[in-house]
């Protein structure tokens, strides 16, 4: 059975930096492109970056570009996400969710029970 | 970026009452849209891909239909477990969720 477990979240200051951790296992976890998801207090799903299972390739949403950096470590099967810059509005809880396939982001077909990022001063 | 509007953002229903959910995308993304299920303290669940493919284990009464830019989802009889936020995912560009519909029990 595939399970995703997060870790890393925690309470920040604005401008500052956390990074997240997704340990993942019952998945052979090169073959599959990964992503981060979002959803902030009383709002909606928001899809934040996603990462190749093929090439490594990365994607990312233009709220957190050039701020937050998505990395893997096939070797532990581990996703990260790397968050610099931390503004108030980047509060929420934070997904780690498998893709279908090799690519994405497409279909999020297994998903992590999330790891709560607060930043406030 | 492609923006997904979604309709209602919450309804009210009694049980074996047919709900309907609408997404329409900001451009053509044929059928690469996705739609979820979140209850409440839940991680988010896939139940619909590629507009109207229901994934297996789901039950029969969801449904999806659409391409393009309008979208609909369907529950042909309400059921009580039902209560939770759904919502649209769009793919033919990177990623975005529609804003969610809260459907709860009249």
């Amino acid at each position: 059975e595939v399970q995703l477990l997060e870790s890393g979240g925690g309470l920040v200051q604005p401008g500052g930096s956390l990074r997240l951790s997704c340990a993942a296992s019952g998945l052979i976890f090169s073959d599959y492109a990964m992503n981060w998801v979002r959803r902030a207090p009383g709002k909606g799903l928001e899809w934040v970056s996603g990462i190749s299972g093929a090439d490594d390739s990365t994607y990312y949403a233009e709220f957190v570009k050039g701020r937050f950096t998505i990395s893997r470590d096939n070797s532990k099967n581990t996703l990260y996400l790397q968050m610099d810059s931390l503004r108030v509005e980047d509060t929420a809880l934070y997904y780690c969710v498998k893709d279908r396939g090799g690519y994405g982001p497409y279909h999020f077909d297994y998903w992590g029970q999330g790891t709560l990022v607060t930043v406030s001063s | 970026d492609i923006q997904m509007t979604q309709s209602p953002s919450s309804l009210s229903a009694s049980v074996g009452d047919r709900v309907t959910i609408t997404c329409r995308a900001s451009q053509d993304i044929s059928n690469y849209l996705n739609w979820y299920q979140q209850k409440p303290g839940k991680a988010p669940k896939l139940l619909i891909y590629d507009a109207s493919y229901l994934e297996t284990g789901v039950p029969s009464r969801f449904s999806g239909s659409g391409s393009g830019t309008d979208f609909t989802f369907t529950i042909s009889s309400l059921q009580p477990e039902d209560i939770a936020t759904y919502y649209c995912q769009q793919y033919e560009t990177l990623s975005t969720f529609g804003g969610g519909t809260q459907v709860e029990i009249k």
